[in-house]
């Protein structure tokens, strides 16, 4: 099995920093990247997709992309309280022919007002 | 519309019952997903319809059997299940299942085997 690995954290950053969640990936053909915010007791929400090299800005959140390291992270500026989720790295891969998302284990943030 | 459905929100069952999860969306998408997620692990997916045809069993035990009646709803139905598969039980959705696709998630359905 193809494998993502982000840190499981927690991960504590205070009020109005920048929080940086990061994930590698095993898979070298992987093409497509995404990220997933998940409240407790909620459903995975997508946040953000990225398909190329580099940076990919979409308000206060920033994904990032080096398929040469097999790395993406996901930059949130001015966290706030409501950014505090576990976040879920997604990447799409072909398993035995079968096209599937891979999740990493997430990483929990907590934000410290 | 750019939402998944999933009833009901919370089901509580027996090991001998039968009951069935439905899922809807109303976005156009053909590809539809079955995930199941345990507790600080992340979604496992179960299956895949594309096309409205099952195109991925992730070795789901028989006790879960899928069923794609039209391209906007899934059904999961559940007979004679564990109480280790108390679990959320998720419904996504994507334009086709191809390499580009966002998948979007219903709000899932708490199942509790007692």
């Amino acid at each position: 099995q193809k494998e993502v690995e982000q840190n499981s954290g927690p991960l504590s950053v205070p009020e109005g920093a920048i929080a940086s969640l990061n994930c590698t990936y095993s898979d070298r053909g992987s093409q497509s990247f995404f990220w997933y915010r998940q409240y407790s007791g909620k459903s995975p929400e997508l946040i953000m997709s990225i398909y190329s090299n580099g940076d990919k800005e979409d308000g206060r959140f920033t994904a990032q992309l080096n398929k040469a390291s097999q790395y993406v992270s996901l930059l949130i500026r001015d966290s706030q309280p409501s950014d505090s989720a576990t976040y879920l790295c997604a990447v799409h891969q072909i398993i035995q022919g079968a096209q599937k998302l891979v999740f990493g284990q997430g990483t929990r943030l907590t934000i410290n007002p | 519309d750019t939402e998944v459905t999933q009833t009901p929100k919370h089901l509580v069952m027996g090991m001998t019952n039968k009951k069935s999860l439905k899922c809807e969306q109303h976005m156009g998408h053909r590809a539809m997903y079955w995930y199941k997620q345990k507790a600080k692990k992340p979604p496992e997916l179960m299956f895949v319809y594309s096309y409205e045809k099952l195109s991925i069993n992730e070795s789901v035990p028989s006790r879960f059997s899928p069923e794609c009646p039209n391209s906007s709803l899934l059904n999961l139905h559940l007979h004679a299940l564990q109480p280790e598969d108390s679990a959320l039980y998720l419904c996504a959705s994507s334009r086709s299942g191809g390499r580009v696709d966002e998948q979007f998630f219903g709000p899932g359905t708490r199942l509790t085997v007692l």
